[in-house]
């Protein structure tokens, strides 16, 4: 499988500042990356697919000018939390898909958020 | 969307048998998976399973898939405390590539 890498781990920021969250592919050229949020004993919600080079697809609900998704190569996404608020508070993970690996997704070890 | 609805408590003793239970709805999955979840930690992909596949074993794993019924379960064997963790099943459409997640199911292994 893939090994997939995400950065910072953990950050703490005052509400209205951004924050940036790096996704890494280290050793596969991921076409597709996902970003997804999860809630204390929740689920994953997808948030938007990101395919290299274009312009992310954001699901339902999601405001794309709060969580801007850049994915400029193969082996890095970035999502940027604009003007981060307490209720954004949250666990976000990546995933990554693509080529041989079309048929699977593998995710990072997430990014917790924490906004006051 | 459709729902993947799975039981959100499982407690086995150590060296038993886990089964861990998932539904869905959508009958056009191509894919099934099951994903580990540790605290504080991101999903790893344990095995998954292709839709016109009844089963599917992977050392202590056994995925079984009744397409019918839409029931899928992931059994392990010989359990250990190391298993502890959240189990998520997720399914995959056929013609896209986003997948839908169970609620998941917190597996609890006892002494």
């Amino acid at each position: 499988g893939a090994v997939v890498s995400q950065h910072p781990s953990r950050v703490i920021c005052k509400s209205g500042t951004s924050v940036k969250i790096e996704c890494r592919s280290l050793d596969f050229q991921a076409t597709t990356m996902f970003w997804y949020r999860q809630f204390p004993k929740k689920s994953l919600m997808l948030m938007a697919t990101s395919n290299e080079g274009s312009k992310a697809t954001y699901e339902q609900g999601v405001e794309k000018d709060k969580f801007l998704i850049n994915h400029a190569s193969l082996t890095l996404s970035t999502l940027t939390v604009t003007s981060a608020h307490p209720e954004d508070s949250s666990f976000y993970i990546c995933s990554v898909s693509g080529g041989i690996l079309s048929d699977t997704q593998y995710f990072g070890p997430g990014t917790r958020l924490t906004v006051l | 969307g459709e729902d993947v609805e799975q039981s959100l408590f499982l407690s086995v003793r150590e060296g038993d048998s886990s089964v861990i239970n998932c539904t869905y709805t959508d009958s056009s999955s191509t894919y099934l998976y099951w994903y580990k979840q540790e605290p504080g930690a991101g999903l790893q992909l344990l095995t998954y399973i292709f839709s016109n596949m009844d089963m599917k074993q992977d050392q202590r794993l056994t995925v079984l898939l009744n397409k019918k019924d839409k029931h899928l379960s992931l059994r392990i064997a010989d359990t250990q405390t190391g298993d502890s963790a959240i189990y998520f099943c997720a399914e995959k459409m056929g013609g896209g590539n986003k997948l839908t997640f169970g609620t998941g199911t917190q597996l609890k292994v006892e002494l």
